[in-house]
């Protein structure tokens, strides 16, 4: 299986502040990750596609990049609701996701 | 706008088979693959497999020989069998509709989610 990590494991951060998560995968998986936000007594909800396409709905301050092994999310501006644990997901073999990254309030 | 409801028994004694349904609104169910993610108590995300309508199915190769998936068209429900449960099988259970092609595939739309505690 294609073992996937994030970094930090957590991170705390202002309101306005602008905020990267990392995801690395064991191998490459060219451009097939997937990113989620989580929050607590709550179902994942869907944010991103094939490293960087938003879904629809979602704010335009969220942005992924990265291609291979190395991936990231960004909130260029971190609002009150975006506190909440992210987890990326590759899809490029037998699907899995990473530990998550929670992001709190400072 | 597609609407998930899981649904089963909370509790399942070790030994036994974990039997959920997932009720599927709002899309017709014939279209899409449909898959169960599960969430152990403060835990990260499993994926458990996916399953279509006309019963193709793939599973996650370390869970594959306990679990069935399968899809009820007249009732719009997709239905998840995990056999010879144990207490590592505590977890909350998920559906999702799968989207996407080739390797870019993700889950765009999920259930509450419901949560099954196997103990005797």
């Amino acid at each position: 299986d294609i073992q996937m990590t994030q970094s930090p494991s957590s991170l705390s951060a202002f309101v306005g502040d602008r905020v990267t998560i990392t995801c690395r995968a064991s191998q490459n998986i060219s451009n097939s990750l997937n990113w989620y936000q989580q929050k607590p007594g709550k179902a994942p909800k869907f944010l991103i596609h094939a490293t960087s396409i938003l879904q629809s709905g979602v704010p335009s301050r969220f942005s992924g990049s990265g291609s291979g092994t190395d991936f990231t999310l960004t909130i260029s501006s971190l609002q009150p609701e975006d506190f909440a644990t992210y987890y990326c997901q590759q899809s490029y073999s037998v699907f899995t996701f990473g530990p998550g990254t929670k992001v709190g309030i400072k | 706008q597609v609407q998930l409801q899981e649904s089963g028994p909370g509790l399942v004694k070790p030994s036994e088979t974990l039997s959920l349904t997932c009720n599927v609104s709002g899309a017709p169910i014939r279209s899409y693959y449909w898959s169960w993610i599960r969430q152990p108590p403060g835990k990260g995300l499993e994926w458990i497999g996916n399953v279509y309508s006309s019963g193709s199915s793939n599973y996650n190769p370390s869970l594959k020989s306990r679990v069935t998936m399968s899809v009820d068209t007249s009732k719009k429900q997709v239905s998840l069998n995990l056999s010879s449960v144990t207490a590592a099988d505590t977890a909350v259970y998920y559906c999702a509709r799968v989207l996407g092609f080739g390797v870019v595939v993700y889950f765009d739309s999920w259930g509450q989610g419901t949560p099954v505690i196997v103990s005797s």
